[in-house]
């Protein structure tokens, strides 16, 4: 079982509707979870984090932890264009050892 | 501008022709990481450093070696490149009081060998 799991997609969703980015991982000590970005081309940059359960809002992002299904997902509001990406839920196993996800493709149609 | 500076950024090389891939960060970061990418597989750690001459295996470390004599610089160094080392690659840089979560990424080197 691969240590962070994520549907590759792509994920179509319109313009303006919420996109719905899922992410389970297998190792149940974990305590940091993330969510880079990375569009076509170019590098991942860190667009959110999330350390305890519940959600976490930020502008049109909210992260969402549920350490005892070991899920993690991002919700994206009021999609853009421009939200097109591959999106890396990222999980800090202890040791200074962050693992990636394989990351899924967002496509949001204008 | 803090940033990861990588070169280079494209690099066709053949079987055996030793390589390096040099990163350099002007964050004061202490860690410094390497990774591949490849489609269907992710980013893959291959080795990371806690502060100059400190370095460790990451999950995929066979045929690279790494140094870290100066806090800026952490080249990777392939001494017999072979064609399954065909990949993108990014070093990323990190404070270590962060838990070498909030990485900052170079732009990427795309490597491929004949």
């Amino acid at each position: 079982q691969k240590e962070v799991e994520q549907n590759s997609g792509p994920l179509s969703v319109p313009e303006g509707a919420i996109a719905s980015l899922n992410c389970t991982y297998s190792d149940r000590v974990s305590q940091s979870f993330f969510w880079y970005r990375q569009y076509s081309g170019k590098s991942p940059e860190l667009i959110m984090s999330i350390y305890s359960n519940g959600d976490k809002e930020d502008g049109r992002f909210t992260a969402q932890l549920n350490k005892a299904s070991q899920y993690v997902s991002l919700l994206i509001r009021d999609s853009q264009p421009s939200d097109s990406a591959t999106y890396l839920c990222a999980v800090n196993t202890g040791f200074q050892k962050l693992v990636f996800g394989t990351g899924t493709r967002l496509l949001v149609s204008p | 501008e803090a940033q990861v500076t990588q070169n280079p950024r494209y690099l066709i090389t053949v079987t055996g022709k030793k390589l390096t891939v040099t990163c350099s960060q002007n964050m004061n970061h202490e860690y410094m990481s390497w990774y591949r990418q490849d489609p269907g597989l992710g980013l893959r750690q291959i080795y990371y450093s806690m502060n100059v001459e400190a370095t460790d295996k990451g999950d995929v470390p066979e045929g690279y070696k790494v140094s870290r004599k100066e806090k800026r610089n952490f080249p990777l160094i392939l001494e017999s490149p072979s064609p399954n080392q065909t990949s993108l690659y990014f070093c990323a840089s990190s404070l270590l009081y962060s838990g070498a979560n909030v990485l900052t990424f170079g732009a990427g080197s795309r490597l491929t060998v004949l």
